[in-house]
């Protein structure tokens, strides 16, 4: 059962543009989670959201929680190569955490 | 603090072989979680537990088994392994239910 899905699975940009991940449920999540995992290693967490309509920013990243807890987005301006990576979203429900399929984002310098 | 750790990094089992892979927090926590990631399917929960002697399955519980007799050790047991349990496998643990801590993973062939 995947009940996070996450768009687009994959995405290649030039440095200096901008881009917006989704990821999107038919679940109701008591919080979301947003992490970057690099190749070979475990993710490391970005940012936690818990209520619906929250938004928190991160210096370049923008993290959104939509207003019924279903879906968030992820928005990165002015990308740069240090942001490559995988980017995956977990949403919590009850003790456990579903994640998203992930996003591969490559910043080309 | 070390934070989360694994051992082993890597192993290669023959079918049906055994083994056990060994998660250690030094953070205090009390939620401990062990999930596998596959390629193109994100990471899914296989055991988690919510305190010291506590267990309960997660989204892949089967051919796995789990324990937790210490709080800082959380350990995932393959009986009788399988190839369909290639995978990375990653250990986390939180202090509440809004962020985990992974670990660096245990990539597992079984030929």
């Amino acid at each position: 059962t995947q009940l996070l899905e996450q768009s687009p699975q994959f995405l290649s940009i030039q440095e200096g543009e901008n881009l917006t991940v989704y990821c999107n449920s038919s679940s109701v999540f008591s919080s979301l989670q947003w992490y970057r995992q690099e190749p070979g290693e475990g993710p490391v967490l970005l940012v936690t959201v818990v209520t619906g309509g929250e938004v928190k920013k991160l210096k370049r990243l923008t993290f959104q929680f939509g207003d019924a807890r279903k879906d968030s987005s992820l928005h990165i301006t002015a990308a740069q190569p240090g942001d490559t990576g995988l980017y995956l979203c977990a949403g919590a429900t009850g003790n456990q955490f579903y994640f998203g399929t992930g996003t591969s984002l490559t910043v080309i310098p | 603090n070390a934070g989360v750790t694994q051992t082993p990094k890597f192993r290669v089992l023959k079918t049906g072989q055994s083994m056990t892979l060994l998660c250690a927090q030094d953070m205090n926590h009390e939620y401990m979680y062990w999930y596998r990631q596959d390629p193109g399917m994100g990471l899914r929960l296989i055991h988690y537990s919510v305190g010291e002697g506590t267990t309960a399955k997660g989204e892949v519980p089967d051919g796995y088994n789990v324990s937790r007799l210490k709080k800082q050790n959380f350990l995932l047991g393959l009986e009788s392994a399988a190839p369909s349990q290639t995978s990375v496998y990653f250990c986390a643990s939180s202090y509440s239910k809004y962020e985990q801590y992974f670990g660096p993973g245990t990539r597992l062939t079984v030929t």
